[in-house]
């Protein structure tokens, strides 16, 4: 069964620094792509960015909105992707979704989600 | 990039069928078949339903169908049942700058 099991959220003060970690099972990691899915408190979902396998590159894309900020990478032998934040602000409060990359560029499994909350 | 433009809600009774859309750009639905709708119930992970457009993973019920016509692309739910209230949101790839754009969210209700 494939399982993403999100973890790292909590309570960060503005500017500061903070790592998600997103634990894969139940297939080969290393084979598929990862995306990061955000979804603000009343808002829809959005996407913040994404990595490649190591197959394509291992490279990685973001949203303008956190281009410069955000970090993704991944570490295949422990089926681990992180998002690294930095520089953070309010409006970038949400429940922050690990997402495996399927066919025709959908994602096709997703975490449960671990919210992130930006306030002094 | 705008997000995609879905209707902020739907409603149906049980058993019938309801249709949501998603409109987009020449740039994004309008230039890849590369739509995917997904289901969220809140508090739990979404699930996809749909991708490239029309075709449905394994597992998903055959009453979920999707269908594109220019820039809008469409998610019909037929033989509506109380299981399907949730929110749906559909998703575009938007080319190599953007690669993902979401739709604003469509939240169905069974009467």
């Amino acid at each position: 069964e494939v399982q993403l099991v999100e973890s790292g959220g909590g309570l960060v003060q503005p500017g500061r620094s903070l790592r998600l970690s997103c634990t894969a099972s139940g297939f080969t990691f290393g084979d598929h792509a990862v995306s990061w899915v955000r979804q603000a408190p009343g808002k829809g979902l959005e996407w913040v960015g994404f990595i490649r396998s190591k197959a394509y590159g291992g490279t990685t894309e973001y949203a303008a909105s956190v281009k410069g900020r955000f970090t993704i990478s991944r570490d295949d032998s422990k089926s681990i992707a992180y998002l690294q934040m930095n520089s953070l602000k309010t409006e970038d409060t949400a429940v922050y979704y690990c997402t495996r990359s399927g066919s025709g560029w959908s994602f096709d499994y997703w975490g449960q989600g671990t919210l992130v909350t930006v306030s002094s | 990039q705008s997000a995609l433009t879905q209707p902020a809600s739907v409603s149906g009774s049980p058993g019938q069928s309801i249709t949501i859309s998603c409109t987009g750009t020449s740039s994004d639905v309008g230039s890849y078949n590369l739509v995917s709708w997904y289901q969220h119930h809140p508090g739990k992970a979404p699930k996809l339903m749909i991708y490239e457009v029309s075709k449905r993973p394994s597992g998903v019920s055959n009453r979920f169908s999707g269908s594109k016509s220019g820039n809008t692309a469409s998610l019909t739910i037929s033989g509506l049942q109380a299981e399907d209230e949730a929110d749906y949101y559909c998703c575009s790839y938007a080319g190599s700058s953007t690669l993902y754009v979401f739709g604003t969210g469509t939240k169905v209700t069974v009467l």
